[in-house]
């Protein structure tokens, strides 16, 4: 089955800095890739996801790029402000699966943004 | 709307008893999905659903059980509860299979 490794497990910035966190996954007919963040005591919320035809995608001062060959994704945030201190998910959609669904997570990264 | 709502909020349970974590959302989405998040871990899928009447296994379901039996609710049943199954629980749904997954606020379990 799909596996997903995501680093690092921590990251601490400069208010202002940019933030990378890099994911790497097993299963070459995935073809969704969304990014998730949780803040302390609450649920994980979509910031922003990629599907397999597109190598790059912007929301803002958020970017997810896509590289299928080498079966990994990145998540940048640029000008980080406090508010976005929180754990980050990377998650690749279970491919071969059907109509499903299924998201496998990587383990998360703890973005701190010091003001 | 309310979007994913879960009860209990908290709830702490003996070795052996048994208990249902409740999940409704009222999106009218079809694809139901309960995970499981430990310390410094990512989410882990229990069981999912594509629809009412139907469910099935994701990665960790071992000692878990589900019921869908309306488009609504996708109640969570541990029985015979364990230390193991201490863990903070997240229900979601998603209206597509490749669309955003709307997660609940969660329910912390204890099992002591």
């Amino acid at each position: 089955g799909e596996n997903v490794e995501q680093h690092p497990s921590t990251l601490s910035v400069q208010e202002g800095d940019s933030a990378v966190i890099k994911c790497t996954y097993s299963d070459s007919a995935s073809n969704y890739f969304p990014w998730y963040k949780q803040e302390l005591g609450k649920g994980p919320q979509l910031i922003i996801d990629i599907r397999s035809n597109v190598g790059e995608k912007k929301d803002q001062r958020i970017a997810v790029t896509l590289n299928k060959t080498a079966k990994h994704f990145s998540l940048h945030i640029t000008e980080t402000q406090p508010e976005d201190s929180a754990v980050y998910f990377c998650a690749a959609a279970e491919g071969g699966s059907g109509n499903t669904g299924k998201l496998i997570f990587g383990q998360g990264t703890t973005l701190q943004v010091k003001p | 709307n309310a979007g994913v709502t879960q009860t209990p909020k908290f709830r702490i349970l003996k070795i052996g008893q048994s208990m249902t974590l409740q999940c409704a959302q009222d999106m009218n989405h079809n694809y139901m999905y309960w995970y499981r998040q430990d310390p410094g871990m990512g989410l882990k899928l229990i069981y999912y659903s594509v629809g009412a009447g139907i469910t099935d296994k994701g990665e960790v379901p071992n000692g878990y059980n589900v019921s869908r039996s309306t488009t609504e609710d996708f109640p969570l049943r541990l029985e015979l509860a364990a230390p193991s199954q201490t863990s903070v629980y997240f229900c979601a749904s998603s209206y597509s299979v490749r669309g955003e997954q709307y997660f609940g606020p969660g329910t912390r379990l204890t099992v002591t």
